[in-house]
């Protein structure tokens, strides 16, 4: 069974402090993974990572995928804020849930002033 | 350009009364999903639509039925309320199954007493 695990489930930081949210998955066959950020509403999209060692960027966000290690992490410098949220990690695979998106349970980050 | 249009945003039902939940999306994306997010337990696929006419189980589809008419929307239906659908449910659809990202509608929050 396809799985995504997120650690750690909950995060206490204050603004300008770096956090590093992990994400770790067991899957048949990997297409994707990807990563979004829910506030109050909906979760809005973030990254999306297929190939190994390539990093994505957007400003103080960056995410990084390990396909060896099965795992990937998601950066957040000089927090501020409004990076309140929770993220959520989510896996993309061929096989019997082929195309729908599994989540983790995410990570609540709070990031006080 | 509307997006995910879900409707409602609140909903209160009384055990064993039944209900649709609506979504729409005016991007012409084939696929379609239903997720209820519960406290420590991410989000979870109810079900989901690969184009019209075609509709499939996720991971806890249990009291809930879909249909997919048309490319525009996917109904979510209550049968018979019951408590442990108290949640918050989210419509996310996407171009296509699994490639492409997927776009969140703004959720309806239930509540069954």
């Amino acid at each position: 069974e396809d799985k995504v695990v997120q650690s750690p489930l909950s995060l206490v930081v204050h603004e300008g402090d770096t956090v590093t949210l992990n994400c770790s998955y067991e899957v048949t066959n990997f297409r994707s993974l990807l990563w979004y950020k829910q506030e109050k509403k909906a979760p809005t999209f973030l990254f999306m990572l297929t190939s190994s060692g390539i990093e994505k960027k957007s400003g103080r966000l960056s995410s990084i995928l390990d396909k060896k290690e099965l795992f990937s992490i998601l950066n957040i410098t000089a927090t501020q804020t409004g990076d309140s949220a929770i993220y959520l990690c989510a896996i993309i695979s061929y096989g019997g849930s082929q195309g729908n998106l599994i989540f983790g349970k995410g990570t609540k980050l709070s990031v006080k002033p | 350009n509307a997006g995910v249009t879900q409707t409602p945003k609140f909903q209160v039902l009384k055990t064993g009364q039944s209900m649709t939940l609506q979504c729409a999306q005016d991007m012409n994306h084939e696929y379609m999903s239903w997720y209820r997010q519960d406290p420590g337990m991410g989000l979870r696929l109810i079900h989901y639509s690969v184009g019209a006419g075609i509709t499939d189980q996720g991971e806890v589809p249990n009291g809930y039925n879909v249909s997919r008419s048309t490319t525009e929307d996917f109904p979510l239906r209550l049968l018979s309320a019951a408590p442990s659908q108290t949640s918050v449910y989210f419509c996310a659809s996407s171009y296509r199954q699994g490639i492409y990202g997927y776009t969140f509608g703004s959720g309806t929050r239930l509540t069954v007493v």
